[in-house]
Formats: structure tokens, sequence, C-alpha cells
């Protein structure tokens, strides 16, 4: 299997419910990557994780907690959202985070996985 | 305040038209990447482009970014049903790690 893979497709919780999203990849990539797309918004960076260390949070809430156990994975547990946390949420992957910096990079994006929160 | 304008934000046209989207800013970017998603995916890089005044071509698209590195331009040339989906522009910055990405335009290709 190649490319990035998130599952699952769609979810749909409950305020007080904790669930998790999984995200993998078979690109060989070490930079990996949470992003939030809702309505009439530019992509938001959540999480960055490069060679399995976080190395960007972009002021995310605390009901939304990244683990990266290794370079090939990457999950986003979440806990206690709000409606207006329904998104799509894509993960991402690239050679090395900073690539963009240097020329280099490019995203490989997943299906996402769209949320409703009820 | 986004770093990163697109315009128009929906775009309807018929098919065999061509058409223009841009991308606007302020800032000066290292390079700057356009993606197509379309419903129920995730974006798919098109092309990255590095160089001030730097015209890229794919097929029907071409794609410029400005001199001063500030802006891009995709044009579509005979437009097909295919083409239908939002396209994003993502720039990064001398600094940090990141893409930033516009809002998107929102193209129907209508047959």
């Amino acid at each position: 299997e190649t490319g990035v893979t998130q599952t699952p497709r769609h979810l749909v919780m409950g305020m007080t419910n904790k669930k998790s999203l999984k995200c993998e990849q078979h690109l060989g990539h070490n930079a990996m990557y949470w992003y939030k797309q809702s309505a009439k918004k530019p992509l938001e960076l959540m999480f960055v994780y490069n060679f399995k260390e976080q190395t960007e949070n972009n002021s995310v809430p605390s009901r939304f907690s990244p683990e990266c156990p290794n370079s090939s994975h990457l999950f986003l547990h979440l806990h206690t959202l709000q409606p207006e946390d329904s998104a799509l949420y894509l993960c991402a992957s690239s050679r090395e985070a900073g690539a963009s910096r240097r020329r280099t990079g490019g995203y490989t994006f997943g299906s996402g996985t769209r949320l409703t929160v009820v | 305040t986004q770093l990163l304008e697109q315009s128009p934000q929906f775009l309807s046209i018929q098919e065999g038209e061509n058409l223009t989207v841009y991308c606007n800013s302020s800032s000066v970017f290292s390079s700057l990447q356009w993606y197509r998603q379309e419903p129920g995916e995730g974006p798919v890089l098109l092309v990255t482009v590095v160089t001030g005044g730097e015209v890229k071509k794919l097929k029907r698209l071409t794609f410029q970014f400005g001199d001063a590195r500030k802006d891009s331009s995709l044009h579509i040339t005979a437009a097909q049903t295919g083409d239908t989906g939002l396209y994003l522009c993502a720039g990064a910055l001398n600094t940090g790690n990141q893409f930033y990405f516009g809002t998107g335009t929102s193209l129907t290709v209508i047959p």
C-alpha cells in the first residue's frame, strides 16, 4: 500500500466521547502533519512531527492530543470536543519538515476524516 | 488577515473556456505550491515554483510565480469537467517549517 491512509473516513461522536484518528504513510517520509479544514477557512496547521518529535503545536486546544509512535504512524486523540470542532481533519507527510523552506518539500495528503461532533 | 488571498473564491465556467485564478500576498515566499482537492479527498500537489518569474506548464495548466515572489497565477486552457475542484495555493516563508494555505478557488466546469 502506498500514499497516506487515514481512518476512519467518517466519524460522528458525542461531546463526551473519546475517539482517535489514525494516519499511516508508506512513503519513507520523516515529517507528518495534522491539518484542520473547515468551510470557508484556509487549511489550519495543527501539529508537526519531524523524525517522531513534535516540532510545532499551533495553539491547539488540549482536547486534541497527537501521538507519533514512529515516522510512519500518526494519531490524533480526541476527547470532550465541541460542535465547532466538526471539520475535515487531514493528515499529510513530507520528506522532512523544513523541506518547504529548502524548496524541496511537497506534502502528500491523506483523504481525510470527516468529523461531526454532536 | 490571511497570509494568502485567492481569487475568485468561486468560478463556474463552460467546458472549453479558459480561466485564470490568482494567489496574492504582501509577503515574499521562498517557494509556492498549487494543489487541487476533489470532493471527499485530500489536496493533491500539482506544482512547486521557486524562482521569481518562473513559468511551469502541466498539460493545459500554466503556473506563474510573480517576479517579486509575492503572488502566483494558475491558467487553465480549454477547461474540462475533470478540472472541477478546489484549487489551493500554499507558500513557504524563509523561516519556519510550514506551508501557509490560501482559502482556495472552487472551480466548477459545466459540460
